[in-house]
């Protein structure tokens, strides 16, 4: 694909439902990483994959949170059980090379809880 | 853990002045890049420093990577509105194990 793609583009949703984002990164990439952007703020690390693998998922908020990443590709991260304070958005990002590629950034998930 | 730090958090300029976001980790970084993001876009990538001491200079942008590659900097001479946003740093730890530490950036407003 031309760049990295995530669905949906706005997510709102009441209090204690689940929700699953979907992040389609660049093909050929290997690495793909989940962020989250709170309005005016930086970029929190949330899980990282090589491959179908998670060698660090230290960024993950709470056991609400999961991820998971199929055939190498897409990654679908869920939250279960949302709160407001998971509002945010949710950055997807994807790089050649885990060490030193540049990562190529989504245009998000502005996911709301009301 | 490791951390990035960014200084300063905010910055308002007149057009035509120059500016200077500073990046500071607790660690040693094997490397560093640098994103921009647009008002209501999503990071992209600028430039990467690998080398200690490496200088990087893209048109009115200069990029350093510090010698103890602790630290980095992003100096724009003469901005432009179009150079408005929030700048980034971001680094990968000395032990690379691909996770990527973002500063908290610097946002920059240039009054035309």
């Amino acid at each position: 694909g031309a760049g990295v793609s995530q669905s949906p583009s706005n997510k709102v949703t009441e209090k204690g439902k689940d929700v699953e984002l979907r992040c389609d990164p660049i093909s050929g990439h290997t690495a793909l990483y989940w962020y989250r952007q709170s309005l005016g703020q930086g970029l929190e690390f949330l899980i990282y994959f090589q491959g179908n693998s998670a060698p660090d998922k230290s960024g993950l908020p709470s056991d609400r949170f999961s991820a998971e990443r199929t055939g190498g590709s897409v990654s679908t991260l869920t939250i279960q059980r949302t709160q407001q304070e998971d509002s945010a958005v949710y950055l997807c990002a994807s790089s050649w090379d885990r060490a030193l590629g540049e990562q190529y950034f989504g245009p998000g998930t502005r996911l709301t809880v009301t | 853990g490791q951390q990035v730090m960014q200084i300063p958090q905010y910055q308002h300029v007149q057009e035509g002045e120059d500016f200077t976001t500073y990046c500071n980790s607790s660690t040693t970084l094997s490397n560093i890049q640098w994103y921009k993001q647009r008002p209501g876009g999503h990071p992209v990538f600028l430039i990467q420093l690998v080398k200690s001491g490496e200088v990087k200079k893209q048109k009115r942008l200069t990029f350093q990577f510090g010698e103890a590659k602790k630290n980095s900097s992003l100096h724009i001479t003469a901005t432009q509105t179009t150079d408005v946003g929030t700048y980034f740093c971001a680094g990968h730890g000395s032990s690379n194990t691909g996770k990527l530490i973002f500063g908290q950036g610097t946002t920059l407003q240039v009054k035309p």
